[in-house]
Formats: C-alpha cells, sequence, structure tokens
C-alpha cells in the first residue's frame, strides 16, 4: 500500500506571495491533518479533514487555509507569506477505525524569502 | 500551554546501551501515547503506542511504559544501535474527544554512538 504522498518537496518563494501544497493520503485513509514543523517548535497542528470537512482547526492565523476532495486528497493554502512560515509541512492520513495512528508524507519544505 | 513536554531536547548513548526518552503531559483527558521518530528531511514514523488501560507496551527493542499517576510515560530502547539516531516525538491523544488531533512534544535528539 502506497503511503502519503506530499507535492512539491520543496518550494522556495517570496514573501507576499502565495503558495499550495498537496496531500495524497493513504488508499483507504479518510481524515487528513497538516503541521508545521519549526526548528524547536516541535508540530504544531494546523487542520483536520474528514470526509471534505474541517472537524478541528489549531491556532493559526487566517492566512493559513486548506480543503479536502472527495477522494480525500487534501491542500493547503498560505497567503501573503512571511519570513517566519518557513517550515516543513507535514501531512499526515489516518483510518476512521480504531485510535488515531497518524502516518505522514514526507513533507514540504518551504523556504520563504 | 505544551500539554506535552519533552524536557530532554538531546540525549547521547553508547551503542549497545539502553536509551530512555522521557515525555510528561499535564492534559489528564489524554488516554492515548504514540511515539514517533524522525530523520532529517523525512516525515516522522509511527514507531509504538500505549492506550491508558496499560502500564507497558512492548515491541522488539522498543518498550513504552506510562505512569497515568504522574502523568509521564517513557520510551526505552535496548539495545540502541547507531541507525537509532533520529528526534523522538511523544504524541497524546484524548481518542473519546472531538478535537481529532495530536499533540506533540517538541522532539528529543537521539544520537547513539558506536
Amino acid at each position: 500500500k502506497a503511503g502519503v504522498t506530499q507535492t512539491p518537496r520543496y518550494l522556495i518563494k517570496t514573501r507576499g506571495q502565495q503558495v499550495t501544497l498537496s496531500c495524497s493520503p493513504i488508499s483507504g485513509h479518510r481524515s487528513v491533518s497538516w503541521y508545521q514543523q519549526t526548528p524547536g517548535q516541535g508540530l504544531q497542528f494546523l487542520f483536520e479533514y474528514f470526509s471534505e470537512t474541517q472537524r478541528n482547526k489549531g491556532n493559526f492565523p487566517g492566512r493559513f487555509s486548506g480543503r479536502q476532495f472527495s477522494n480525500s486528497r487534501s491542500e493547503m493554502n498560505v497567503s501573503t507569506l512571511e519570513l517566519g512560515d518557513s517550515a516543513l509541512y507535514l501531512c499526515a492520513s489516518s483510518s476512521p477505525s480504531g485510535y488515531n495512528e497518524q502516518f505522514f508524507g514526507p513533507g514540504t519544505r518551504l523556504t520563504v524569502l | 500551554d505544551q500539554q506535552v513536554k519533552q524536557n530532554s531536547p538531546s540525549l547521547s548513548v553508547q551503542e549497545g546501551r539502553i536509551s530512555i526518552l522521557n515525555c510528561d503531559y499535564t492534559n489528564s483527558m489524554f488516554d492515548y501515547f504514540l511515539w514517533y521518530k524522525k530523520y532529517p528531511a523525512e516525515g516522522p514514523t509511527f514507531l509504538i503506542s500505549i492506550s491508558s488501560i496499560k502500564d507497558k507496551n512492548e515491541d522488539g527493542r522498543f518498550t513504552v511504559f506510562l505512569n497515568k499517576s504522574a502523568k509521564h510515560l517513557s520510551l526505552h530502547i535496548v539495545p540502541s544501535q547507531p541507525g537509532d539516531s533520529a528526534v523522538y516525538f511523544c504524541a497524546a491523544e484524548n481518542s473519546g474527544g472531538s478535537n481529532y488531533k495530536l499533540t506533540f512534544g517538541k522532539g528529543t535528539l537521539l544520537t547513539v554512538n558506536p
């Protein structure tokens, strides 16, 4: 079974631009979560989607948004990029049954110049 | 408010010895705990988990211990191998809640020296 895939793997943008990141979950997984990882800060929860509905959102500004499609693929968008948005963005999917064991993709490394 | 804390940013052990990584939590609603391992430029990989109805779970060289009264869990790796060198994240969730998220600690960098 293929794992979680994320595209692109690396991205360089400038301040003020916007960016869209994509995530394809493991086949059969309907829950997709997004996290931001910065040095020394661990994984900060952005949002979680299930069946095209956002069920939870972390403490990030409205510039961070996401959506999920009917095939469970998800995208996250960051508008008006700031230098502090430079981070590794991780997507994780989990099975609808049982505990919330999340399986992560390799991440997208975003650099904002 | 950091609900999951890993107070040791780094740990260095010799190959063959035991590695003990610690994690504390403050939210008494957490009832499921996970450990993830992360290599640079890769996503975290699920290692082992434990439910609050247990106090120990073992999988090969990895054992997780849970002390609910102290709100403390630990991951033991025995024997440690150089390939275990990575950042280890502790995570927790309230499985009966409706927030559908894992809360992560900031991670501990483990270095296993040959």
